[in-house]
Formats: structure tokens, sequence, C-alpha cells
């Protein structure tokens, strides 16, 4: 199935230790993102990619450091985790289109993760 | 900033009843407006956009009009059903930007 796939679906892990979460992407994207969904379902973007560059950063701590290998991928690494990490975290992809336009996002199934 | 703001929830109604979410933004530039749809324990799906002032977007029976001079997207379906049942996000996202700004989330209940 084409798709945005997110691994693994539940993330249950200690403070302090290190995770990640991976994501890809079948759909022939350029741009894929990282957001997360707090305890009051509030979305909030955290980083975007295209073709492996960083676009976007939006004041997200220095422990989470994403990474894109290719176009398809974009992993997101967690440092020395937090109680308030505690969240889901949904990927995302699209087409980044031209300066005047704008291409539909879609979005992964998402990983909850939960900082003990 | 950019920014947008829905309704408080939770909503909860009776089947076939007349459903309005209400969504305000404030933009800097003209955004491209969204509404998103998450069913429990899914990730987010697009039901509906527009991407200029006047355009309506609808899917699933449900619709939005781009209203600029109130910088409204509220979202309305005529007869909802307990299917509907899910949160749902207004969302923006301005040319170029390539990042969407949701507002708070809306639950929706929708009782038999």
């Amino acid at each position: 199935d084409t798709a945005v796939s997110q691994t693994p679906k539940y993330l249950v892990t200690q403070m302090g230790n290190d995770k990640s979460i991976k994501c890809e992407q079948n759909l022939g994207h350029d741009t894929m993102y990282w957001y997360k969904q707090d305890s009051k379902k509030f979305l909030k973007i955290m980083f975007s990619y295209n073709n492996k560059e960083l676009i976007i950063n939006e004041t997200v701590p220095n422990r989470f450091s994403p990474k894109s290998p290719d176009k398809a991928h974009l992993n997101l690494h967690i440092n020395s985790l937090e109680l308030g990490d505690s969240a889901v975290y949904f990927c995302a992809s699209s087409l980044r289109g031209g300066t005047l336009s704008y291409n539909e996002q879609f979005f992964g199934p998402g990983t909850r993760l939960t900082v003990l | 900033g950019d920014s947008v703001t829905q309704m408080e929830g939770p909503v909860t109604l009776s089947e076939e009843a007349f459903l309005t979410i209400n969504c305000t933004y404030t933009a800097t530039g003209y955004p491209s407006l969204f509404w998103y749809v998450q069913y429990p324990g899914e990730g987010l799906q697009l039901l509906l956009k527009a991407t200029k002032a006047d355009d309506k977007g609808s899917n699933k029976g449900f619709e939005a009009t781009y209203r600029k001079e109130t910088t409204s997207f509220h979202l309305e379906k005529g007869s909802v059903q307990v299917s509907d049942s899910a949160v749902y996000f207004c969302a923006l996202s301005l040319q170029g930007a390539q990042k969407l700004v949701f507002g708070q989330g809306t639950r929706l209940t929708i009782n038999p």
C-alpha cells in the first residue's frame, strides 16, 4: 500500500533513555515532517526536511535530532528522554511545490511515546 | 504570528443533527485552509481544503467556505452519523511555508 508508515506504534521507556522513531513514505514526496501532539490533542510542527535538507526547526530542544538518510525516510532520535516528551509523534510527507502553491500533507498513524 | 482558533469541545450531538464547528484564523499572508479529521487510534486524514477566498471545500457531506472578510472556515454537515465521531482539526498553511498550523482540535461525539 502507498502510505506513510511509522515504527514503532507504541514506545514505553524510562526517563534518561535514548530512543528513535522511524518514518518512511512511498508516495514519491520530497518533503517530510515531524509533528508532536500533546495530551490535549494540540498538534505542532517540530521539523521539516526537503530532499534531505532541514528547512523548518521550530525551537525544539537539542535532545531531538531528526535524520533523513534519503527523501523517503525521516527518523527522529531523542536523547535523554524526559517526562514532558510523552506525546504522540506524527510523521507526514508532501510534495513541496512552488512558492505559490501548497501540497496536501499525508500523515502516518503516529507513535505514542510514554516516558516513565 | 499565524494562528488558528477552533470552538471549544467536546461537542456531543444526536445522529442526523446539524453540525457546525467554528474556525477562525490569523495570518500575515493569504493562507490555504484545511480541515483534518482524526478517528480514534488513527493518524490525521485530510477532510477538505480551500486555497483562496470564497472557495468551498467539500467531502463526505462536510463543507467549509473560505471567508476572508471574517477570517473564518467553519465546518458544517447537514446530518451527522455515528461514524463521524472523531477529533476535527482546522489548519492553515501560508504559500511556500510548507508547514501546517493547527487549531486545538474539537472532539465530536455522535450518539445514536
